[in-house]
This record gives C-alpha cells, structure tokens and sequence, in this order.
C-alpha cells in the first residue's frame, strides 16, 4: 500500500526565504506525482504536476522536482511571500490501475511578513 | 476552465439523519469523479471512485451502504452519508477529471464540512 510522508509538518520562515518541502513516497511505481496548495477550510490548488518520466516542473517561484527511484519529491519556493501561507500537500498517483491520489499530511507553511 | 463546485459548503445534522453532498463540474464533462475525506490534521483519503453511469468503487474499510454514491450524468455525482453519525463529522471533497484534460489531471472542489452533532 502506497504511503506518503512530507517532511516538516510544519514550518515558520519570514519573507523572503527560500524554502524546501520533502515527500516521500514508499512504492516508486508511479504514474504522477502532484503538489497543491491548501487554505484553512478550502479546497486544493494544483502547483505542479511531474509526469513519472519527468524529472522537474516549475511554475513561477516554485519548482518541483521528482526522484522516482528513491520515492522522493522536493517542493522549492523562492523568495517566499506572506500570500504562501497555506499547507502544501504532496500527492500521488499509483500505478497498478489505481486512479485515486495518495496524499501526505502536507506541511503547515507560515510566511511572516 | 475546469472548475468543480460541492454543495452545501458546510452541513450541521443532527445524529441519524442522511445528508446529501453534491459536486458538480460546472464548465467540463466529468468522466470520473472521487471522493475524498479529510479528518483534522490528517491527509485527504480517498473513500470511492466512480464513473458516469457505473456503479462507485469503494475504498477498502469505507461501507458502501452508508456512503452512497451517484453519478448519473456527466456533471453531477453526488454522496449521500445514511444514518450520519458524529464519527462522521470530516471535511468531503470531490475531484473530477474529464473530456478535454489530461487523464492525469483532478480537479478539486472546495469541500464541504460536515458536522454531525
């Protein structure tokens, strides 16, 4: 059974940063890995979608990159603003048929002005 | 483009009642639909999937007979939880994906909170 894990929970930086968000997947055989953004209450942003043949996404400040063999995925936000506040969730798509996403905990994001 | 809708936004029952929870793709045909709980600070689950006009498939450990799904067209699927209990109470969302985006691709709704007293 497919787990995933992301790496902090939770994580308080000021403006400015660069950050680094972890997941891990325990099954490598995947179709697509996905990154979203959550607000309190709300539904899920996409970010960013990796193809399992790609190795890197990027949209604006983020990047995603994805490390099939070793079950890995980083999230890179550059320059980090208030507006990113949110938990960011790691998610992914299993081989095997299965259509439904796996997803992490996400990792609580806070941005100090 | 590609935008979901759930309603209502947020529900308080009270323990017995069944409560409906609509999600409707508003501006694509939803081929597949799923749903998804999520309890406080834990990761969303998948509970079922369904394609239009099929019976759902359920996730292991989620009753079929007390999450009833729907999804008689292609931009309507719906979930009825019978009997809601307060164990129930959690945040339901839907994603589709569908005619004209990659197979790949889910688009979420923005959830319902669901509060069984």
């Amino acid at each position: 059974k497919q787990e995933v894990t992301q790496i902090p929970a939770a994580l308080s930086v000021p403006e400015g940063e660069n950050l680094v968000l972890n997941c891990s997947f325990t099954d490598s055989a995947i179709y697509n890995l996905q990154w979203f953004r959550q607000d309190p209450g709300k539904g899920l942003t996409s970010l960013l979608l990796i193809q399992s043949s790609q190795r890197e996404q990027t949209s604006g400040r983020l990047n995603a990159s994805l490390d099939k063999s070793s079950g890995r995925s980083t999230l890179y936000i550059a320059a980090s603003q208030p507006g990113d506040s949110a938990t960011y969730l790691c998610a992914v798509r299993s081989g095997g048929g299965a259509d439904g996403l796996t997803f992490g905990k996400g990792t609580h994001l806070i941005i100090q002005p | 483009g590609a935008v979901v809708s759930q309603h209502p936004s947020r529900v308080i029952c009270k323990s017995g009642t069944s409560v409906k929870i609509e999600c409707r793709s508003l501006d694509f045909q939803a081929t597949t639909m799923f749903w998804y709980r999520q309890f406080p600070k834990q990761s969303l689950m998948l509970m079922a999937t369904s394609n239009e006009g099929s019976k759902a498939t359920y996730e292991q450990g989620v009753e079929k007979d007390k999450f009833l799904i729907n999804h008689a067209s292609l931009t309507l699927s719906t979930l009825t939880v019978t009997s809601a209990h307060p164990e129930d109470s959690s945040f339901y969302i839907c994603s589709a994906r569908g005619v004209g985006f990659s197979y790949n691709e889910q688009f979420f709704g923005p959830g319902t909170r669901l509060t069984v007293l």
